[in-house]
């Protein structure tokens, strides 16, 4: 599976869009890019997944770039309760297993 | 839906005890399960591929007579951590996916067991 790049940590103000930047330039046709979450002391929650085309549910939007080598992750409104360590993983056809990279802490500023 | 259901939520064992961790999922069945352990401030590790009705497939340098995994049902996989130590004091997750969702439904996690060895 692809290896993705993610910042270390970033910040932004409550109530406004939070923007998650995932590097992937080493992605292959087939493969996915799944979004987690994961906040303090709790397993990982799923936000959104997407191959090519921009994708939106009710947690966030996940932006793919038309070559696919990177990706964003958009929290239209972030809240404090989004404070937490973000994860953009790639995952291909050939196992179902998701290998976690170091991922970008955010912290939502009062 | 997809709920995965851990148990317990925390435990503390003395050295030399083994410990056994449930991973649950409430309202699918999952013929494959994943077990990850995190180090505090560090990411999620892979440890093994929970198999039902087979051995489970261990990553590379997890102790699999350690980390014994049992999937004895389409809902239920346990993680026991045999005669732990305090450098196996760690989170460990489980987590699953709806497989009638199609190869591409997303992993679903547990909420993790927080092991304390003494």
């Amino acid at each position: 599976d692809a290896k993705t790049t993610q910042p270390t940590s970033m910040d932004c103000a409550e109530g406004r869009a939070a923007n998650l930047p995932c590097n992937h330039s080493t992605i292959s046709g087939n493969e996915y890019v799944y979004w987690y979450r994961q906040i303090h002391s709790q397993g990982p929650q799923y936000i959104i997944h997407g191959l090519k085309n921009n994708e939106t549910n009710e947690m966030a939007s996940l932006i793919i770039t038309e070559d696919r080598k990177s990706s964003t992750l958009i929290l239209p409104h972030a809240t404090l309760r989004d404070t937490a360590v973000y994860y953009c993983i790639v995952r291909g056809d050939s196992s179902y297993k998701l290998i976690f990279g170091s991922g970008t802490r955010l912290l939502v500023r009062p | 839906g997809a709920v995965v259901s851990q148990h317990p939520s925390r435990v503390i064992c003395k050295s030399g005890t083994s410990v056994k961790i449930e991973c649950r999922s409430l309202d699918f069945q999952a013929t494959t399960m994943f077990w990850y352990r995190q180090f505090p401030k560090q990411s999620l590790m892979l440890m093994a591929t929970s198999n039902e009705g087979s051995k489970a497939t261990y990553e590379q340098g997890v102790e699999k007579d350690k980390f014994l995994i049992n999937h004895a049902s389409l809902t239920l996989s346990t993680l026991t951590v045999t005669s732990a130590h305090p450098e196996d004091s760690s989170f460990y997750i489980c987590s699953a996916r709806v497989e009638t969702r199609g190869s591409r439904s997303p992993l679903h996690f547990g909420n993790g067991t927080r092991l304390t060895v003494t």
